[in-house]
């Protein structure tokens, strides 16, 4: 199984900054066939289910902020904040669908106001 | 308006059975493959198991392979997970979410419920 890594554990970002989330994959999640880097990222508050944000690692879902951005290729991937807002306090998760079927949740970091 | 709306959680002993069933409605239901991902209290998320569309593939991952079946009724729009000889491991909230894309499936979630909660101790 490939094993999904988040760094930090947890992050406190002033309203207004920027919040940076990092997440690595055990093995590249690059499909060379198509170019695409087969990651997702989800968005959790408190007391509701995930919220898909970005897929192919760049591609927001409609709706999302355009305050939220993915980037990176093969094994190291990052979800920034642009812009902090009070309703982005949430624990974020990446995932790799790559190798399928045993697809993997990264471990979360939890997004704080400071 | 589109939605899932999973049912059938509770408290349950250990080595004792139970279903879950997910709801859908607003999409054409038949036309995606679903999944259940799980999340045990204070933990992170597990994807479980997907259902082609049509019904005709299905995986599991490999802690609950054996032990729990996905299935599906496109008349009724309901997704179900029967899960036997529970572990007090299984305990979590369990979602059932649909796949971004009706075919192929991709394995990313677009739409998730809003989860029920399987409790498994004696």
């Amino acid at each position: 199984d490939i094993v999904m890594t988040q760094s930090p554990d947890s992050l406190a970002v002033s309203l207004g900054e920027r919040a940076t989330i990092n997440c690595k994959s055990s093995q590249s999640v690059l499909y060379s066939s198509n170019n695409k880097n087969y990651l997702a990222w989800y968005q959790q508050k408190p007391g509701q289910p995930p919220k898909l944000l970005i897929y192919w690692a760049s591609t927001r879902e409609s709706g999302v902020p355009d305050r939220f951005s993915g980037s990176g290729s093969g094994t190291d991937f990052t979800l920034t904040i642009s812009s902090l807002q009070a309703e982005d306090v949430a624990v974020y998760y990446c995932q790799q669908y790559y190798s399928t079927p045993q697809v993997t949740f990264g471990p979360g970091t939890k997004v704080d106001i400071k | 308006q589109v939605q899932l709306v999973e049912s059938g959680g509770g408290v349950v002993q250990p080595g004792r059975s139970l279903r879950l069933s997910c709801a859908a409605s607003g999409f054409t239901f038949s036309s995606y493959g679903m999944h259940w991902v799980r999340q045990a209290p204070g933990k992170g998320l597990e994807w479980v198991a997907v259902i082609w569309y049509d019904g005709s593939n299905k995986y599991y991952a490999d802690s609950v392979k054996g032990r729990f079946t996905i299935s599906r009724d496109n008349s009724k729009n309901t997704l179900y997970l029967q899960m036997n000889s529970l572990r007090a491991e299984d305990t979590a909230v369990y979602y059932c979410a649909r796949d971004s894309q009706t075919t192929p499936a991709l394995w990313y979630f677009d739409l998730w419920g809003r989860g029920t909660l399987v409790t498994v101790s004696s």
